[in-house]
């Protein structure tokens, strides 16, 4: 069965500092990848979604980038953090191979900011 | 107006209750919808899915569509302390997992 694995799960950062998270799925192949941020009390907000190997799409103008180097990993970056990047970041793959529209989520990285 | 709106709560009930989550949208172009539920500092995980008008259950658990008022519910039956959490309303309109989420309504079911 699909597994998505996030780490590092909980991140305390500076503002200015840089930033990356990562993401890989195991038990599929070619799998589309999405981030979402979820912010305290809030609902997700879909941030970068990459249909395969160095295709990245952005849904919201932001501080962040994201990249897939490989068909399975799929990495969220800054290269200078502000206190608004803090939140809940979920990466999420479909629950079946071509999408029937379900996401299967991983555990998270909650990033704080000060 | 946001595309999702979802009811936040916080929502609390005795054990055994009826509990009923809603959601309204607005894009008439949403024809997946989903539930998820998330305990705390976790992954949402998903409970119900569904792309037709009318209900689906599953255990205790009913998922409701209406597209024509743009409305979808979810119907907790004999609920319990393990299903305090926030639930997540999702829906999208194509296949391809851009889902837009509603909000999340907090739960807590006390014994």
């Amino acid at each position: 069965s699909q597994t998505i694995h996030q780490w590092p799960a909980t991140l305390v950062q500076p503002v200015g500092s840089p930033l990356s998270l990562e993401c890989t799925v195991e038990g599929t192949s070619n799998p589309n990848l999405y981030w979402y941020r979820q912010a305290a009390g809030r609902g997700l907000q879909l941030l970068f979604y990459s249909v395969g190997i160095g295709q990245i799409s952005s849904e919201v103008p932001q501080n962040l980038s994201a990249s897939r180097p490989q068909d399975r990993q799929f990495i969220l970056s800054s290269k200078k953090l502000l206190l608004s990047d803090s939140g809940f970041y979920l990466c999420a793959s479909p629950r079946e191979a071509g999408g029937t529209g379900e996401l299967f989520f991983g555990e998270g990285s909650r990033l704080t900011v000060l | 107006q946001k595309e999702v709106e979802q009811d936040p709560g916080p929502l609390s009930v005795p054990e055994g209750a009826i509990v009923s989550l809603n959601c309204t949208y607005s894009n008439s172009a949403f024809q997946y919808f989903m539930w998820y539920r998330q305990y705390s500092r976790k992954g949402p995980e998903l409970l119900m899915y569904t792309y037709s008008s009318g209900n689906k259950e599953d255990g205790r658990f009913t998922a409701q569509v209406d597209k024509s008022s743009k409305y979808i519910s979810l119907f907790i039956r004999d609920s319990q302390p393990s299903d305090s959490a926030t639930y997540l309303c999702a829906m999208s309109g194509s296949s391809y997992g851009k889902l837009t989420f509603g909000q999340g309504t907090i739960l807590t079911v006390h014994p």
